[in-house]
């Protein structure tokens, strides 16, 4: 069974920062999939954050988190993780671990997801 | 950017009715488009991918079709669970997401 468990949400004031990890099971984690990081605000749609291919030899963020945010992967651990920097109150969400499936051009089909882990942005 | 147009933003229906939901892209996705579904406090679940490829698992109930850029989730006959919020997602020119259409019980 698939699985994704993020964790390192919390609360943090604006300008700190926070990492968020992501363990995977359940398949093959070095394989073919692209990871993603999509985050949801309180009570709003869906916002895609961030991918990173199997070799991480292809990275990319969404223009609200460009510079702040650094994206990684441990295929050896079978981890993902979102580094965040100088966090701000627009980017209080809940974030989500997702594989793609499939992917076209950079962008891809989700089919499993985490549970989410809040990040609380607040002085 | 592609936008992605979902409607109505709220559908109220009984249960065992047909719910169609509508989801238009403001230029053509091909059929790089896939459905999900939300519960509250739960993650989003992939229901149709392809436009109209049932993900593993998925009641034949949900059924998607559309290509380009006008597209169409149905669900045949409305269940308890079924009551969520259901986002549009296309993949062909970048990440968009639709802000979903809410699904509730008349």
């Amino acid at each position: 069974e698939v699985q994704l468990v993020e964790s390192g949400g919390g609360l943090v004031k604006p300008g700190g920062s926070l990492r968020l990890s992501c363990a995977a099971s359940g398949f093959t984690f070095a394989s073919s999939y692209t990871m993603n990081w999509v985050r949801q605000a309180p009570g709003k749609g869906l916002e895609w954050v961030s991918s990173i291919s199997s070799s991480s030899a292809y990275i990319y963020y969404a223009v609200s988190v460009r510079g702040r945010f650094t994206i990684s992967r441990d295929n050896a651990k079978d981890s993902l993780f979102l580094q965040m920097n100088s966090l701000r109150a627009e980017d209080t969400a809940v974030y989500y671990c997702a594989r793609g499936e499939y992917c076209s051009g950079g962008a891809c089909y989700l089919d499993y997801w985490g549970q989410g882990t809040l990040v609380t942005v607040s002085s | 950017e592609v936008v992605m147009t979902q409607s109505p933003a709220t559908l109220s229906v009984f249960p065992g009715e047909r719910a169609t939901l509508s989801c238009r892209a403001s230029q053509s996705v091909n059929s790089n488009l896939a459905w999900y579904q939300q519960k509250p406090g739960q993650p989003p679940r992939l229901l149709i991918y392809g436009a109209s490829t049932r993900a593993t698992g998925i009641p034949a109930r949900f059924s998607g079709s559309g290509s380009g850029t006008e597209f169409t989730l149905t669900i045949s006959s409305l269940q308890s669970e079924d009551f969520a919020v259901y986002y549009c997602q296309q993949y062909n020119n970048w990440w968009t997401f639709g802000h979903g259409t809410k699904v509730e019980i008349k």
